[in-house]
């Protein structure tokens, strides 16, 4: 256990749809970073966040979004859901910017 | 960004020890070289890292050539636990954004 926590951990959606991805980094990490993991594109870096601000962007779509609240939990926002977006969304933590990064358990997308 | 070149699989026998091999040519003096392995249905995981010397912990241990251009992640003694993929990744000391470039991996089986 990464300490890392994930919700949903399946989630079924239509094409067209929003959903929201939870995360709840380990205690005291301060930067918490998303990827996703699909068949064909492999592991991806979507964007970081480090004590509530934005810190890099990686490939992430316009249709997506993410915060980190005061509380240093983080939400991605998934909007005009396609086929495409199916894929496992994970999210990491660590402690500083440089540290190692632990990963939560994934939240399973599927767009129907 | 500096790339890896893993081999696509590799095989081992259970209590053996197993030698992961990771190319980096292009690596730069501030790259730092990092492993993580992703057991199946799991998140990535945390493995060793290190950047000129050699490095051992409870997991793994991390043999770095001399010119850093290559290094190879060693499992003392594989058990069938350690089926996973292992990710070789580079990171630079000053990465602002501090993402993970995952690459393809090598995909470890084990065998009893």
């Amino acid at each position: 256990d990464s300490g890392v926590t994930q919700t949903p951990k399946h989630l079924i959606t239509a094409t067209g749809q929003r959903v929201t991805l939870r995360c709840s980094p380990r205690s005291g990490d301060l930067s918490v970073y998303w990827y996703q993991q699909s068949l064909d594109q492999g592991l991806q870096f979507l964007i970081q966040y480090y004590n509530g601000e934005e810190r890099a962007k990686g490939n992430i779509l316009e249709r997506f979004s993410a915060q980190q609240f005061p509380d240093l939990h983080s939400e991605l926002n998934l909007s005009s859901l396609e086929l495409g977006d199916s894929a496992l969304y994970f999210c990491a933590s660590s402690t500083q910017l440089a540290d190692t990064q632990y990963f939560g358990p994934g939240t399973r997308l599927t767009v129907l | 960004d500096a790339k890896t070149t893993q081999p696509n699989s590799m095989e081992s026998n259970e209590e053996e020890p197993v030698h992961l091999p990771c190319n980096h040519s292009t690596i730069s003096g501030t790259d730092y070289i990092h492993w993580y392995r992703q057991l199946p249905s799991q998140g990535p995981e945390y493995v060793i890292h290190g950047l000129t010397s050699n490095v051992n912990n409870r997991m793994a241990s991390l043999a770095i050539a001399e010119d850093r251009k290559s290094s190879t992640l060693i499992l003392h003694r594989a058990t069938l636990r350690d089926a996973a993929v292992y990710y070789c990744i580079l990171r630079p000391y000053n990465n602002a954004g501090n993402m993970l470039t995952f690459g393809g991996g090598t995909r470890l089986m084990v065998k009893p």
